[in-house]
């Protein structure tokens, strides 16, 4: 059982390049969400997922997309690297419940340069 | 719209003091708070989950209160110790039937020192 996994680790891109983030979950959650944590900050949310082929916008949705073709992955896309987009990504995964208590993935660090 | 903040924004201490961590929220309309512990280079750890009808939570030497009216959480970690040196989040969960997604704090910073 290895919980919330994040691919890749570490990334570094150049302004105006794409890439995709890939957040796996084992533990047949329904909801699934993507944080950015920058320096001195806490972390806010960008999109997430109530289920299966759903998504919604969190706070900080500009310059992102996201997909859950699956319900065990959730995908976040950035189609055009910014600077302002270098940041710690962290997924995290829940299901309703009493707590709806969420489980993260160890972050992916995105250097944009 | 939720804001929570964590004072102070660092701390060092000796070890084996006990100290107190603490964090507000401006809506005291929330599902529950979680503290969170985040080592450097690291994903964030579940300490503890207050529902918002219970007034603190205890795992160990830590103890976590929950004072929804006043918008206030603390969280206290008795003798302390040089591993309990990391990051500490504060985060609510809101109402929102939706999404149920969490609003967090900026940390505090803490060092144990032996």
């Amino acid at each position: 059982n290895a919980g919330v996994t994040q691919t890749p680790k570490f990334r570094v891109l150049k302004t105006g390049q794409s890439m995709t983030l890939l957040c796996a979950q084992d533990m047949n959650h329904e909801y699934m969400y993507w944080y950015r944590q920058d320096p001195g900050m806490g972390l806010r949310l960008i999109h997430y997922s109530v289920g299966e082929g759903t998504t919604a916008k969190g706070e900080v949705p500009d310059g992102y997309n996201v997909s859950r073709l699956k319900k065990q992955n959730f995908l976040l896309g950035l189609e055009s690297a910014a600077p302002s987009q270098t940041s710690v990504y962290f997924c995290a995964s829940g299901k309703p419940g009493s707590s709806y208590e969420q489980y993260f993935g160890p972050g992916t660090r995105l250097t944009v340069t | 719209k939720q804001e929570v903040t964590q004072i102070p924004a660092a701390l060092s201490v000796p070890e084996g003091e006990n100290l107190v961590l603490n964090c507000s929220f401006t809506d005291s309309a929330i599902y529950n708070l979680q503290w969170f512990r985040q080592d450097p280079g690291k994903g964030l750890t579940s300490l503890l989950l207050i529902q918002s009808s219970q007034r603190e939570q205890t795992s160990g030497r830590l103890n976590a209160s929950l004072d929804k009216s006043s918008g206030r959480s603390t969280l206290y970690i008795a003798a302390s110790q040089p591993g309990d040196s990391a990051t500490y989040l504060c985060a609510v969960r809101g109402l929102d039937t939706g999404r149920r997604a969490l609003t967090f704090g900026s940390g505090t910073r803490l060092q144990v020192q032996p």
